[in-house]
């Protein structure tokens, strides 16, 4: 049952170029979509969301797109660092029934900048 | 800033143990998760945990599975007789009562589990 799959397991770009990180989901009930960032031996740590409403969010170096029709998102990183060097998760936001939320995550796609 | 604390890092057990992860959500947080991530996949919920009991389980989260909030600070699982394959990294995670889904987590960073 993959809701949320990330096809791309690594990627590599040079500093200062633009990073694209892609994710696919099928559930057309998801609310909101988040990028995690995870470092080794530490726990994944919230990036940037996007409400399921809207087709784009930016903080910073950070852009989230989101194509509902497509059922895609990705996030654009500009410009990449080598401190971008991580893994990333996109993960969607589903309700519970006791009315609290669940993530489920893709299997990351870990990214690579190049000095 | 505030952290969610998870102990031990490292936890190597005989298959058919218990082992008890340990976590210690940030202090005004109400709500509680446990999701784990096997080696090379996704991360996958578990538990979440509210008001002294369990609001959401995952179907990984069977009979040898166990929340509990002993005191005011910590937040454990407990795993009664480990599997090979519960070898994983499991985070604890905890957010804020009023939190919704456009506002991430706040994960600890993790123990890992290697069942022997």
């Amino acid at each position: 049952d993959q809701q949320v799959k990330q096809n791309s397991p690594s990627l590599s770009v040079q500093e200062g170029r633009i990073s694209i990180l892609n994710c696919d989901y099928t559930n057309s009930m998801f609310d909101y979509f988040l990028w995690y960032k995870k470092y080794p031996a530490e726990g994944p740590t919230f990036l940037i969301s996007i409400s399921s409403i809207k087709d784009k969010n930016e903080d910073g170096r950070f852009t989230v797109f989101l194509n509902k029709s497509a059922k895609h998102l990705s996030l654009h990183i500009v410009p990449s660092q080598p401190g971008d060097s991580a893994v990333y998760f996109c993960a969607a936001s589903a309700v519970t029934s006791s009315g609290t939320y669940k993530y489920i995550f893709g299997t990351g796609t870990r990214l690579k900048v190049l000095a | 800033e505030p952290e969610v604390t998870q102990t031990p890092s490292h936890q190597v057990t005989q298959m058919g143990q218990e082992v008890i992860l340990r976590c210690v959500p940030i202090s005004n947080h109400l709500y509680f998760y446990w999701y784990r991530q096997i080696l090379g996949q996704k991360v996958e919920f578990l538990v979440s945990f509210y008001n002294n009991e369990i609001s959401e389980k995952s179907e990984i989260f069977d009979d040898q599975f166990s929340v509990e909030r002993p005191d005011g600070s910590n937040f454990t699982l407990k795993i009664r007789s480990t599997k090979l394959e519960d070898s994983a990294m499991y985070f604890c995670a905890s957010s804020e009562i009023r939190i919704w889904g456009a506002y991430g987590y706040t994960f600890g960073s993790g123990t890992r589990l290697t069942v022997v």
